[in-house]
């Protein structure tokens, strides 16, 4: 089943609107969560790390005070697009890594959640 | 800078027939590559992985080959079948300490169709 659930899966809303995302891994501790931004037809591309109890740290081109992140618990991470205009329409995708390595899924990923502004 | 590149947008094969799919990447710190499903409005689903010190990863149907050399690696599926049809990232990652450590970076997904 799911490790990692996403929250909500599609949100409709009007432009001006600050949308809150959830993420929560649900059988382990996650130190580090990562959010992905996923255009129609192209890759995902990482916007920020998030760590617990830390600032996250943004990927260059990524506005920080449109895309608020808050890892306040080892299994919640949230992301708030502030003010959000339909250029931020797209898909967003978060992932969980456990505290120690594993080989086999360095990454846990959610859902997503299909963001439409209005 | 794309530092992690799959060159064919799509690709449609023959159920029973084998899939190959090819990814190219430029940053020598990566030494942890992936391959992933993914569907449309979902999250990716993890197929195979394999480290720099291995050339070869076998798992059931799926195998990923490394060329390090080369840069490239490559994912095959034997036999196809119409419920592979999806589209199929290759990431990357650094194992190595540092700021980069366990990030992916993503090729831009190919899609691969499955003919009955």
């Amino acid at each position: 089943g799911a490790v990692v659930s996403q929250h909500p899966s599609w949100v409709i809303c009007k432009s001006g609107t600050s949308v809150k995302i959830e993420c929560r891994s649900l059988d382990f501790q996650a130190t580090t969560m990562f959010w992905y931004r996923q255009f129609p037809k192209q890759s995902l591309m990482l916007m920020a790390t998030s760590n617990e109890g830390s600032k996250a740290t943004y990927e260059q081109g990524v506005e920080k005070d449109k895309f608020l992140i808050n890892h306040a618990s080892l299994t919640l991470s949230t992301l708030t697009v502030t003010s959000a205009h339909p250029e931020d329409s797209s898909f967003y995708i978060c992932s969980a890594r456990r505290a120690a390595w594993d080989s086999n899924q360095p990454q846990h990923f959610g859902d997503g959640t299909r963001l439409s502004i209005l | 800078d794309q530092q992690v590149k799959q060159n064919s947008p799509s690709l449609s094969v023959q159920e029973g027939r084998i899939s190959i799919l090819n990814c190219d990447y430029t940053n020598s710190m990566f030494d942890y590559f992936l391959w992933y499903k993914k569907y449309p409005a979902e999250g990716p689903t993890f197929l195979i992985s394999i480290s720099s010190i291995k050339d070869k990863n076998e798992d059931g149907r799926f195998t990923v080959f490394l060329n390090k050399s080369a840069k490239h690696l490559s994912l095959h599926i034997v036999p196809s079948q119409p419920g592979d049809s999806a589209v199929y990232f290759c990431a990357a990652t650094p194992t190595a300490g540092g700021t980069s450590y366990g990030k992916l970076t993503f090729g831009q997904g190919t899609i691969l169709t499955v003919h009955p």
